[in-house]
């Protein structure tokens, strides 16, 4: 079992829906919570990043932490074409020097 | 402006032919990663440099080596590049290393082996 699941899709949906991005992990030792977006054929960026379990809002974005079901999300609302890109979760241990990151889903938001 | 800065961004190489790749910083950072990542699949942790120390993980293979020469660049060796190293690969920069540092990722240089 890998440590971080995350379907890996293709997701494709029409520009203005809500989007729903998931994570499962197993080890309950997880305490920091990433979410990273990556273009084609560039270098992920950070996006959103919580602390343990609840909500972060960020703009259109918003980043929830359920760790006890050990089950992460990321929300976009008024999805816009230039959400298209790959968006992976990333997550680490405390004390721990490396992050684990999921595989990646990849998003298209069509006009 | 550009903080982790890879070049080249393409690289072409010849099956067993060493290659180098590069990464500079402008932020300071203590730490210089690079991950290997492969179409559709998650970043792959090579190694870190934390200041000069290095620390590699128990399943890198031999044929990638690093260098850090000083703070603000780090390079990656492939001595004998196969068919399978072909992959994105990615630099990273943290302040610190930990659970609360965030990672700034540099664009990627993509390598073909042919």
């Amino acid at each position: 079992q890998k440590e971080v699941e995350q379907d890996p899709g293709p997701l494709s949906v029409p520009e203005g829906a809500i989007v729903s991005l998931n994570c499962t992990y197993s080890n309950s030792a997880f305490q920091y919570f990433m979410w990273y977006r990556q273009y084609s054929r560039k270098g992920p960026e950070l996006l959103m990043y919580t602390y343990s379990s609840g909500n972060k809002e960020d703009g259109r974005f918003t980043a929830q932490v359920d760790k006890s079901s050990k089950y992460i999300s990321l929300f976009i609302r008024d999805s816009q074409p230039s959400d298209s890109a790959t968006y992976l979760c990333a997550l680490i241990i405390q004390g721990a020097q490396k992050l684990v990151f999921g595989q990646g889903t990849r998003l298209t938001i069509n006009p | 402006d550009a903080m982790v800065i890879q070049n080249p961004r393409y690289q072409v190489t010849q099956f067993g032919k060493p290659v180098t790749l590069s990464c500079s910083q402008t932020l300071n950072h203590n730490v210089m990663y690079w991950y290997q990542q492969k179409s559709s699949q998650a970043p792959k942790l090579l190694f870190h440099y934390y200041d000069k120390d290095f620390n590699n993980e128990a399943d890198t293979p031999d044929n990638f080596q690093s260098r850090r020469p000083n703070t603000s660049f780090c390079f990656l060796d492939i001595r004998s590049p196969g068919l399978g190293d072909a992959a994105m690969y990615l630099c990273a920069t943290s302040r610190d290393v930990g659970a609360g540092e965030k990672l700034f990722f540099g664009s990627g240089t993509q390598l073909s082996v042919l």
